[in-house]
């Protein structure tokens, strides 16, 4: 049982390059979000989505899109990266059923840096 | 607005010694307060879980408390080991629904020997 799990752990782009982040979990969870920590800040909700095919914006989407084709996965697209989109992203999944606390496992972590 | 502050910003102890980290909220309405421990380069881990009826739970030498009236937790780490090196996040839940969490910025502990 791996856990979520995230690749690539790190990553180097150019300004207007394009990528995507994959998250994978094996806990059969419901729901999935996309974070970002930055220095300073609390981790920051980007994305989430409450089952396979629906997404929802978080508190800072702009510059982000999300897919979750498969239930597994949840995956975070930067179509024309900034600088400004520097940080460690983080993934985390909570189940449906515990719904007295939501508690969020949350992967390793993918360390992005736009120059 | 709701809001979660800690304190310190961060922390060093000798090993061996005792310290409180503190939490500060105005998050409404309260579900529950979760501390999570965020080991450098790792994704944060769930210590323990404070809903509204509990005032005191403890995880191993981790003793977090909760006063709902002041809307203030603490993190209490007894006899730290060089293990506790990390920061530790406080992070509340508001009633309206699973994906409301409120990040504080954290509290960065460092043990030394």
């Amino acid at each position: 049982n791996a856990g979520v799990t995230q690749t690539p752990k790190f990553r180097v782009l150019k300004t207007g390059q394009s990528m995507t982040l994959l998250c994978a979990q094996d806990m059969n969870h419901e729901y999935m979000y996309w974070y970002r920590q930055d220095p300073g800040m609390g981790l920051r909700l980007i994305h989430y989505s409450v089952g396979e095919g629906t997404t929802a914006k978080g508190e800072v989407p702009d510059g982000y899109n999300v897919s979750r084709l498969k239930k597994q996965n949840f995956l975070l697209g930067l179509e024309s990266a900034a600088p400004s989109q520097t940080s460690v992203y983080f993934c985390a999944s909570s189940s449906l059923g515990d719904s007295k606390t939501y508690e969020q496992y949350f992967g390793p972590g993918t360390r992005l840096t736009v120059t | 607005k709701n809001q979660v502050e800690q304190s310190p910003q961060s922390l060093i102890i000798l090993e061996g010694k005792n310290c409180t980290l503190q939490c500060n909220y105005t998050v409404s309405p309260f579900s529950n307060l979760r501390w999570y421990k965020q080991d450098t380069g790792r994704g944060p881990v769930s210590l323990t879980i404070m809903t509204f009826s509990e005032n005191t739970k403890s995880n191993g030498r981790y003793t977090a408390t909760l006063d709902a009236d002041t809307k203030q937790s603490s993190l209490h780490i007894t006899a730290s080991q060089l293990s506790d090196s990390a920061s530790y996040i406080c992070v509340v839940r508001d009633q309206t629904g699973a994906n409301n969490l409120f990040f504080g910025t954290g509290t960065r502990l460092t043990v030394i020997p």
